[in-house]
């Protein structure tokens, strides 16, 4: 089945450590996205990316590095830089072309992030 | 820039009965699409109904219905017959109409509903 699939589900790091947290699609999307989720404050954009090796700023970047060396894989990497990383991270696609432009999102089912 | 915004942080109804979350949002965009998503405990993502700004008519999917006024900027929805499964946050979600390009999704700040049996 296609879908987005995010690792780890759980994740443990000390402060001042840089992590990585995984997200790979098998949908052939072409668009990926990474969303920040705190209690309260909805989804907020981080980074987001259209194509193979190029990506922007979502609203929340700052402590915040992508990389898109594979239409497949959009890892997202927390810095030491990040103020308050802990959070639930959300990955998500989409195709902008060949399909209906007000499908939704799907989503990948996150990651939970603990910095102690 | 566009916002978002859910005023409920908690509703509760009971069993069987009816409910209306709120949500009203700002853009300057005519043409754009809005969304209703549910986060059931298990944190999934799960699309619960969606309406296309031109469209008129309210969108409708089983028991889950909105109410679109688009002079407005409201987009509330109607969950009729509550069922104990259809506790979970929900999210009002809105996002520009694009031909291309990445389909950024705007979110309000949610509402957790419960329901009691």
């Amino acid at each position: 089945d296609g879908g987005i699939t995010q690792s780890p589900k759980y994740l443990f790091r000390k402060e001042g450590q840089n992590v990585t947290l995984s997200c790979e699609q098998n949908l052939n999307h072409d668009a990926m996205y990474w969303y920040r989720q705190d209690p309260g404050q909805g989804l907020r954009l981080i980074y987001y990316s259209q194509i193979v090796n190029d990506f922007q700023k979502g609203d929340i970047a700052e402590g915040y590095s992508v990389s898109r060396e594979k239409k497949e894989s959009f890892p997202l990497t927390v810095t030491s830089a990040q103020k308050n990383p802990t959070a639930f991270y959300l990955c998500a696609s989409s195709s902008p072309s060949g399909t209906p432009d007000n499908s939704p999102l799907p989503f990948g089912n996150g990651t939970r992030l603990t910095v102690t | 820039a566009q916002t978002v915004t859910q005023s409920q942080p908690e509703m509760s109804v009971q069993e069987a009965e009816t409910v209306t979350l709120s949500c009203t949002y700002d853009t300057s965009e005519s043409d754009y699409y809005l969304f209703w998503y549910k986060q059931p405990p298990s944190r999934q993502m799960i699309l619960v109904i969606r309406q296309e700004a031109y469209k008129q008519q309210n969108a409708t999917e089983n028991r889950f219905s909105v109410n679109f006024q688009k002079a407005a900027k409201s987009f509330s929805l109607k969950i009729s017959d509550s069922q104990l499964g259809d506790a979970a946050m929900y999210f009002c979600a809105y996002r520009r109409r694009m031909i291309q390009g990445a389909q950024k999704l705007v979110f309000g700040q949610g509402t957790r509903l419960t329901i009691n049996p």
